[in-house]
């Protein structure tokens, strides 16, 4: 199993561009999580998803969006990138109930100039 | 409220233990983690007690988990410089239909010679 795998490794944006940020995980779990995490800080939730169709809302959404059409998938997307989006991006997996680990993709380092 | 302290930075020599501290403010908190990051990576699960439990021995490492003070350590025995990383403490518990992992601000470990 390759795990939680996420492109790209690095972007750059002008303010106002738009990007997708994508994870893809093959372990066959149903739930799946973006975070951000800013300098010297530790990890925020964005969106998280429960399975395929489902998405919710996490501490930060404003700025972003997701979808969930496959289990494997769980793209962010940002629409008009603004400076304060400048962060390293996480996604996470984990397999449902009763199994409470959460497994980390490398991250998508971002900057928006 | 939700909320995990860490110290952000300990220094320790090559050989000798390292002790890293947590205290976290929910009790009902289920699980209890903590991750590795190296520079430039995604978070890497290293250990993890469940709330009911007082300590895990785990190779090299051990958790120490103290509720009744929401206190929370990890020892890292004969420390590498390959240990070198920054290490986060995270809470989970159930709520909202999903698992809200709740990280701290990252302890870096620096091994020195």
């Amino acid at each position: 199993n390759a795990g939680v795998t996420q492109t790209p490794k690095f972007r750059i944006l002008k303010i106002g561009q738009s990007m997708t940020l994508q994870c893809t995980q093959d372990m066959n779990h149903n739930y799946m999580y973006w975070y951000r995490q800013d300098p010297g800080m530790g990890l925020k939730l964005i969106y998280y998803s429960v399975g395929a169709g489902i998405t919710d809302k996490g501490e930060v959404p404003n700025g972003y969006n997701v979808s969930r059409s496959t289990t494997e998938d769980f793209p962010l997307r940002l629409e008009l990138a603004a400076p304060s989006q400048t962060s390293v991006y996480f996604c996470a997996s984990r397999a449902g109930t009763g199994e409470e680990t959460q497994y980390f993709g490398p991250g998508t380092r971002l900057l928006v100039l | 409220g939700e909320d995990v302290e860490q110290s952000l930075f300990l220094s320790v020599r090559e050989g000798d233990s390292s002790v890293i501290n947590c205290t976290y403010t929910d009790s009902s908190s289920t699980y209890l983690y903590w991750y590795k990051q190296e520079p430039g990576a995604g978070l890497q699960l290293l250990t993890y007690i469940f709330s009911n439990m007082d300590m895990k021995q785990d190779q090299r490492l051990t958790v120490l988990l103290n509720k009744k003070d929401k206190h929370l350590s990890l020892r890292i025995a004969d420390t590498q410089t390959g240990d070198s990383a920054i290490y986060f403490c995270a809470e989970t518990f159930p709520g909202g239909g999903y698992n809200k992992l709740i990280f701290g601000a990252g302890t870096r470990l620096a091994v020195h010679p």
